[in-house]
């Protein structure tokens, strides 16, 4: 049962385009939404974060929108780099950064 | 330079061995955690700690087994029982509360 869902396995974009990269979730009870970034061979970085009391959280080229109604969020990154192409994986909690429930990410393709 | 280090980055096991995966952070964070990553699947969460001398079972503890006997270390056993063990698992801490996680670099396990 897979309570954190990321059905893009893979999207390619533009240098200096947006690239939107959702996430769905099925437990209402979860309040803490991340985003991380992960190169081959290594451990994931932590780019942004979203409690259940905002809809919106911004850091440089990075936004992340939570639509709690239709338990959905995504992150926009704005304009994108060839340095962005990884793996983003969301992440979902209920007890504010513990015990994180992972998406299946999505590899992310910045074209020159 | 703080931070979280997991070694060895590869390691192999023969059938019917135990094997210890160490985890080290200088972050002087409360909680640790340990994931495994299979391919085209997120992250799963096998054990976390949120404080020295205890620990609790994440979603697929069978086959492990860890110990938090220092607040900086969260080694990780992969014992015999553990049916299908080659995959990359990853260390995590973060302080308690409303704090992301940090990532080791992982360590590859493969059977021989």
């Amino acid at each position: 049962d897979q309570q954190v869902k990321q059905n893009s396995p893979s999207l390619s974009v533009q240098e200096g385009r947006i690239s939107i990269l959702n996430c769905d979730y099925t437990n209402s009870m979860f309040d803490y939404f991340l985003w991380y970034k992960k190169y081959p061979a290594e451990g994931p970085t932590f780019l942004i974060s979203i409690s259940s009391i905002k809809d919106k959280n911004e850091d440089g080229r990075f936004t992340v929108f939570l639509n709690k109604s239709a338990k959905h969020l995504s992150l926009h990154i704005v304009p994108s780099q060839p340095g962005d192409s990884a793996v983003y994986f969301c992440a979902a909690s209920m007890e504010y950064g513990n015990k994180l429930v992972f998406g299946a990410g999505t590899i992310l393709r910045v074209k020159s | 330079d703080g931070g979280i280090t997991q070694s060895p980055k590869y390691l192999f096991r023969k059938e019917g061995q135990n094997v210890t995966l160490s985890c080290e952070q200088n972050l002087n964070h409360d909680a640790m955690y340990w994931y495994r990553q299979d391919p085209g699947q997120g992250l799963r969460l096998i054990y976390y700690s949120q404080i020295v001398n205890d620990f609790q079972k994440g979603d697929i503890a069978e086959g492990y087994s860890v110990s938090r006997e220092k607040k900086e270390s969260f080694p990780l056993t992969v014992t015999s029982a553990q049916k299908n063990p080659t995959a990359f698992y990853l260390c995590a801490s973060s302080l308690r509360g409303n704090q992301p996680q940090h990532f080791g670099d992982g360590t590859r396990l493969s059977i021989l």
